[in-house]
């Protein structure tokens, strides 16, 4: 059965600031998809940012990228120059073909002014 | 576009009544995923349904729960003889095909059972 672990409930960062959230997930099959997803106080479910596992290339979207090392089975994300925006809880995602989404328990970042 | 639509944004149920959730996917839309997310909790899936037909279910209480997505009309995840443990943010999501497509977000709906 697929998992999803992030070990970090709550993290902070200073404005203009990175920070990195881990996440690790464990798969049987090679073929998946990883996702992290933001959820700020509205609740609204936003993604941030995919990975296809055949892809060895760190996925980038502006400000996000992450660390994808597939053999470890690690897919941690990188938020550079922090913004107040930023502050919600962190999911982090898998995704095998065809299948539901499997979330970890999240983790909640804070940003400090 | 329309993004995925769901009401009632907020649901206030008794315990012992009945609560219907509903979900338009985008257009084009013919895969709904149900995911409920308890307190301080993260999503965790329900039920995977295209047009007519419940595809993975894996998710769902045995008893009480049920969904459609009919041919016409928006998914609706039905909850019978509510309890207080029912309490949750339930999301809709909605993919243009299965597989590899992205699957995009409800605004989701916030059920409390007093």
């Amino acid at each position: 059965a697929q998992t999803v672990t992030q070990s970090q409930p709550e993290m902070s960062v200073q404005e203009a600031e990175t920070v990195t959230l881990s996440c690790t997930y464990d798969t049987s099959e090679s073929d998946y998809y990883l996702f992290w997803y933001k959820q700020p106080p509205s609740r609204q479910m936003i993604l941030v940012i995919r990975q296809e596992a055949y892809k060895q290339q760190n996925a980038t979207e502006n400000r996000f990228s992450v660390n994808f090392q597939k053999a470890a089975k690690s897919f941690s994300l990188k938020i550079s120059d922090s913004q107040l925006g930023d502050a919600a809880m962190y999911f982090c995602a898998l995704r095998e073909y065809g299948n539901k989404l499997v979330f970890g328990a999240g983790t909640i970042l804070r940003v400090k002014s | 576009n329309a993004g995925v639509m769901q009401n009632p944004r907020h649901l206030v149920r008794r315990r012992g009544q009945e609560a219907r959730l509903r979900c338009s996917p985008m257009k084009g839309h013919s895969h709904v995923y149900w995911y409920r997310q308890l307190p301080e909790e993260g999503l965790k899936f329900m039920v995977y349904l295209q047009k007519e037909n419940i595809i993975d279910e894996s998710g769902m209480p045995k008893e009480r729960f049920s969904a459609e997505f009919p041919k016409e009309g928006p998914s609706i995840l039905r909850i019978q003889q509510v309890v207080r443990g029912d309490s949750a943010a339930y999301f809709c999501a909605s993919s243009p095909n299965g597989g590899r497509d992205e699957q995009y977000f409800g605004p989701g709906t916030r059920l409390t059972v007093t």
